[in-house]
């Protein structure tokens, strides 16, 4: 597609409830992230795969958040068991492996809209 | 680790005037990459400008140029003739040159406002 799709934009789970979120990176992106960005916070890094493979997931907070990307191409961030302290909103990126100058190429983040989770 | 550090949670700026904000890391690294993001209130990330550490000259992107002071670990980022639709959080961000890099640290952002 022209740009990173998550879904859904909002969602609102009561405490103890699973919830998956979807991203589906730009056509070709071989990268792709997750953050969690708390409110008035920056974006922290949660998880990296290059094509299917998971690469780093260093930045998953608790063995409750799990993320696959099965045919390297979309992906999804699932979150069990879900507590008050997991709402925050979470952005996917990708980029591709081409270099390039400015704003274009390898470590160029395309970031999606990003997915809002509340925690009630 | 590395750290960023935006020292200005708010700012604002009269419309065509130009505005500066700073941003500070710290890293033990010699190759990096570093950028500035805007995210509007729509929430979507949007890159504005990139620097890489081994380049001495500044990045300019149209009204968007930084200031990159590697011994000082700074990265200032001035916007020249303020739009009202520069309103938006600004985030700088680090991230290590690594064959496999993407992972970046961000700042926790700085608000800017243009007032007309």
């Amino acid at each position: 597609g022209a740009g990173v799709s998550q879904s859904p934009r909002y969602k609102v789970a009561k405490r103890g409830q699973d919830v998956a979120l979807r991203c589906d990176p730009i056509s070709g992106h071989v990268s792709l992230f997750w953050y969690q960005q708390a409110l008035g916070q920056g974006p922290e890094f949660l998880t990296y795969f290059q094509n299917e493979a998971q690469l780093d997931k260093s930045g998953l907070p608790s063995d409750r958040f799990f993320a696959e990307r099965p045919e390297g191409s979309v992906s999804t961030l699932k979150i069990q068991r879900t507590q008050q302290e997991d709402s925050a909103v979470y952005l996917c990126a990708s980029s591709s492996r081409v270099r390039g100058r400015g704003l274009s190429g390898a470590n160029v983040l395309t970031f999606g809209a990003g997915s809002r989770l509340t925690v009630l | 680790a590395q750290t960023v550090t935006q020292s200005q949670p708010e700012m604002s700026v009269q419309e065509a005037e130009t505005v500066t904000l700073s941003c500070t890391y710290d890293t033990s690294e010699n190759n990096y990459y570093l950028f500035w993001y805007k995210q509007p209130p729509s929430r979507q990330m949007i890159l504005v400008i990139r620097q890489e550490a081994y380049k001495q000259q500044n990045a300019t992107e149209n009204r968007f140029s930084v200031n990159f002071q590697k011994a000082a670990k700074s990265f200032s980022l001035k916007i020249s003739d303020s739009q009202l639709g520069d309103t938006a959080m600004y985030f700088c961000a680090f991230m290590k040159q690594n064959t496999n890099a993407g992972k970046s640290t961000f700042g926790d952002g700085t608000t800017l406002t243009v007032k007309p």
